[in-house]
């Protein structure tokens, strides 16, 4: 089955603690992006990668790393997490159309909480 | 820059009532227009997109939109209203170009159907 997957799903960390949330597909999609939803934002990207090796600043991306050594895998990486990283996370994927009307597919999500 | 208005945060009808989701886009270019919808502790799933060609967009689900330039909106309707209806829904614009891209998003529509 195609799909992205995430984890953890939940995590409840406390401050100043690093953490990794894995992300990976299995489409074989060149794009891969995370996300951050909180309450009447939307969702706001934090970094993208146009393939591998290449990565890039979203439109939020304090206190978040990236790495895409492999085109499957691309983990978020909070070194010294803080409450205001306290979101849902979305991770997504996409075959790149190079016209921006890429499909994306979204993971379940992983819900994060520090204390 | 590109940007979505949903207005609305929460719309409320009654089971096979007609569900109309507002959205209006800001874009400096012709833009790609997508609804998603979001299950409850799922993630984000596509019910359709508009890129070129027809303006009435029809998708999964029985949904549809419109796109209209004129009035710069891509509302979501479905004649219908069902309870399996109940979710959060975001309309988005697509910002790319030839090194970068994402979904802008807006801050999503609740959608509560009542029996």
């Amino acid at each position: 089955e195609a799909q992205v997957t995430q984890n953890p799903r939940y995590l409840i960390t406390v401050t100043g603690k690093k953490l990794t949330v894995t992300c990976s597909q299995n489409m074989n999609h060149e794009y891969m992006s995370w996300y951050r939803q909180d309450p009447g934002l939307g969702l706001r990207q934090i970094y993208y990668s146009m393939n591998v090796e290449v990565t890039d600043k979203g439109d939020v991306p304090e206190g978040y790393k990236v790495s895409r050594k492999e085109k499957r895998n691309f983990p978020l990486i909070l070194e010294s997490p803080s409450p205001n990283q306290t979101s849902l996370y979305f991770c997504a994927s996409s075959f790149p159309t190079g016209r921006g009307t890429d499909t994306q597919y979204f993971g379940p999500g992983t819900r994060l909480t520090v204390l | 820059a590109q940007s979505v208005t949903q207005l609305g945060s929460h719309v409320s009808v009654s089971e096979g009532a007609l569900v109309l989701l507002r959205c209006n886009y800001s874009s400096s270019v012709p833009p790609y227009l997508f609804w998603y919808v979001q299950y409850p502790n799922q993630g984000l799933q596509l019910l359709l997109k508009y890129t070129t060609g027809a303006t009435l967009v029809k998708g999964i689900n029985g949904f549809e939109a419109e796109f209209k330039k004129s009035e710069t909106s891509f509302h979501l309707t479905k004649p219908s209203a069902h309870m399996s209806d109940a979710a959060e829904y975001f309309c988005a614009v697509s910002d790319w170009m030839d090194s970068s891209y994402k979904l802008i998003f807006g801050s999503g529509t609740r959608l509560l159907v009542r029996p």
